[in-house]
């Protein structure tokens, strides 16, 4: 069964940074693109970031709300996908969310996820 | 960006009752996909390309529409049902989600 398990959320102060990372397994991780869609309390949800497979050259795309101070990266040799934060705002507190596609929906598996909290 | 408008926000239905949620794009996409989330759990995906049951939906669901306009009807709703439902599109980037419709048992 395809799992994606999210870590490395916690409470952070505006401009810190944070890096969330998201161990996947069940599926060839290599061949799959893998997003981050994130969710403020008691709202809806919002893609954050896309990162393709090596055939792609690992592109990357981002909403206009986190581009230019997050990265999303991925180590296919450990099946990892992470994103790092940077000059973190208080809007960026969410439930972070790794999901991937499987056939169907763009989002069609989604990890538990982890919550990154921007407070002073 | 396209804009995803989801009515209503909120809905209370009785079991048995026919339940429709509306997804409006603010420009035309060629599919609408649909996630339901409960409370404190992931979302799930739930309808795919538009009219496509996800895996494990049950068949009392159904989705339609093109264009600007599209639907999630549950037949006959069950206590089960009760939920957070999203459109989401992705014929343009960046993928954009509805507001979400809440649905409650009445």
């Amino acid at each position: 069964a395809v799992q994606l398990v999210e870590s490395g959320g916690g409470l952070v102060q505006p401009k810190e940074s944070l890096k969330i990372s998201c161990a996947a397994s069940g599926f060839t991780f290599s061949n799959a693109a893998m997003y981050w869609v994130r969710q403020a309390p008691g709202k809806g949800l919002e893609w954050v970031a896309r990162i393709r497979t090596k055939p792609n050259n690992y592109a990357t795309y981002y909403a206009d709300s986190v581009k230019g101070r997050f990265t999303i990266s991925r180590d296919d040799s450990k099946s990892m996908v992470y994103l790092q934060m940077d000059n973190l705002k208080t809007e960026d507190t969410a439930m972070y969310y790794c999901t991937a596609a499987g056939g169907e929906t763009p989002f069609d598996y989604w990890g538990q996820g982890v919550m990154v909290t921007v407070s002073s | 960006e396209i804009v995803l408008t989801q009515s209503p926000t909120t809905i209370a239905a009785s079991p048995g009752e026919k339940v429709t949620i509306t997804c409006r794009a603010s420009s035309s996409v060629s599919y609408m996909y649909w996630y339901q989330q409960k409370p404190g759990a992931s979302p799930k995906p739930w309808i795919y390309d538009t009219s496509k049951l996800a895996s494990g939906v049950p068949n009392r669901f159904s989705g339609s529409g093109s264009g600007t306009s599209y639907s999630l009807t549950i037949n006959t709703m069950e206590t089960e049902d009760a939920a957070t439902y999203y459109c989401q599109q992705w014929s343009s980037t960046p993928p954009t989600f509805g507001s979400g419709t809440k649905l409650e048992i009445k």
